[in-house]
């Protein structure tokens, strides 16, 4: 089936300093999330991105939607100790409105103060 | 936003048991219902997509015999584990998509707080 490929899969970084992942795959996605996953808890939405170029921003994190439909990337500027979590990509293929994700295997970040 | 309340948060259950596990969207109607499966420090492993009063349909490899799951209702979808095994324990997740208000703009998908599932 399709797969994303979600890189760094662990991340140790200094409180303050910024952070970028990126996902990428082999199969053209209509949308792409991003989503933080704290122990113990399910994914919590970061950022949505439906259009090819998108660039969207919440807060400290910046995310786009790569042109080719293939790839994604989300920056974390600034960070902080409270950013610790996994984080994951998701891609939704096109054509059925309500339809399943492909997970990234996920970004571990631990931040140090 | 959207809120999908999953109960129980924790359960311990004998080998051989059954086990419950509720997901309710409380703000909004989840026509679809996605089940996940998660190991520690891996990534979601989706093992079934419910519509609402339809048979769910599950992923490769994922035994529906073992994995019951209803969806009756718009609010509720109900993943049971049937004959309960250690090698079952693990983290469970449901994600509700659905629609919200009269011009049934799209929800997207919210996940649920997930359950932990250890069988002695």
């Amino acid at each position: 089936g399709q797969q994303l490929n979600q890189s760094p899969q662990s991340m140790f970084i200094q409180e303050g300093e910024d952070v970028s992942m990126n996902c990428t795959s082999s199969s053209i996605f209509n949308t792409w999330l991003w989503y933080k996953q704290e122990p113990g808890e399910g994914p919590v939405l970061l950022i949505a991105l439906y259009k090819a170029g998108e660039l969207t921003s919440n807060g400290r994190l910046t995310a786009q939607f790569g042109i080719t439909r293939k790839d994604s990337f989300l920056n974390i500027s600034a960070s902080i100790p409270s950013d610790v979590g996994i984080y994951f990509c998701a891609g939704q293929l096109g054509g059925t409105s309500y339809g399943k994700l492909t997970f990234g295997q996920g970004t571990i970040l631990t931040v140090h103060p | 936003g959207a809120v999908v309340s999953q109960h129980p948060s924790r359960v311990i259950c004998k080998s051989g048991t059954s086990v419950k596990i509720e997901c309710r969207s409380l703000d909004f109607q989840a026509t679809t219902m996605f089940w996940y499966r998660q190991f520690p420090k891996k990534s979601l492993m989706l093992m079934a997509t419910s519509n609402e009063g339809s048979k769910a349909t599950y992923e490769q490899g994922v035994e529906k015999d073992k994995f019951l799951i209803n969806h009756a209702s718009l609010t509720l979808s109900t993943l049971t584990v049937t004959s309960a095994h250690p090698e079952d324990s693990s983290f469970y997740i449901c994600s509700a998509r659905g629609v919200v208000g009269p011009q049934r703009e799209d929800y997207g998908y919210t996940f649920g707080s997930g359950t932990r599932l250890t069988v002695v």
